[in-house]
């Protein structure tokens, strides 16, 4: 089992749309969370970190169950440009490592 | 630029030979961080350094993979004998932050190493 697991999708859907992706983790000793966003052939660029409180930064809204062991994103309105693969982030405090899922690709259509 | 620069940006080497891949981080940042990235896939770990420290190289998949750096700045990661399977993108990533840190910083990553093994 990966440490970390995504749907890989593709998620295909309308413009204006809501979708949400989740995200398991395996290591309960994980500390901090991030999305990062990649477009095709190009470098990951952080998206948002995820607080156990959650958080919103305008349409994305991230989410952390801790006791499930899981984060999500939510993307609200979504937009042409939106189109791309998000990857989940996970960094455990007991090494150096920070992990990453095999992402979800989104695909927004007009 | 200010940010993470990697050369060479494209690489095709025949089965078997050496190749060397260079990452030159964000002045100042203490981690670096190198993943190996397939079509399809997330990127992989590979290893970490803190300063001139390779502190984790746990995700080095074979001894033909080398990486170092000795002054704490520029990185290079090496490959040796290089097989079809080591065909993939090479990322470097670099970050203000201590990975060890609670709070993680942001990864800062240069466009990758596209490495085609023929």
């Amino acid at each position: 089992r990966k440490e970390v697991e995504q749907d890989p999708g593709p998620f295909n859907v309308p413009e204006g749309a809501t979708v949400a992706f989740n995200c398991t983790y395996s290591n309960s000793a994980s500390q901090s969370f991030f999305w990062y966003r990649q477009d095709c052939r190009k470098e990951p660029k952080l998206l948002m970190s995820v607080y156990s409180s959650g958080n919103e930064d305008g349409r994305f809204t991230a989410q952390l169950n801790r006791a499930s062991q899981y984060i999500s994103l939510l993307i609200r309105d979504s937009k042409l440009s939106d189109s791309a693969t998000y990857l989940c982030v996970v960094h455990y405090s007991s090494a150096s490592k920070i992990i990453f899922g095999s992402g979800t690709r989104l695909s927004i259509r007009p | 630029g200010a940010g993470v620069s990697q050369s060479p940006r494209y690489k095709v080497a025949k089965r078997g030979q050496d190749v060397a891949l260079r990452c030159d981080p964000i002045s100042g940042h203490v981690s670096l961080f190198w993943y190996q990235q397939a079509l399809g896939q997330g990127p992989e770990f590979l290893t970490y350094f803190q300063n001139e420290a390779q502190l984790d190289k746990s995700g080095l998949p074979s001894d033909r993979f080398f990486a170092e750096r000795p002054e704490g700045s520029v990185s290079t990661l090496k490959i040796q004998r290089t097989q079809q399977e080591d065909s993939a993108v090479y990322l470097c990533a670099s970050s203000q932050s201590l990975a060890g840190q609670t709070n993680t910083g942001e990864l800062f990553f240069g466009e990758g190493s596209r490495l085609t093994v023929l």
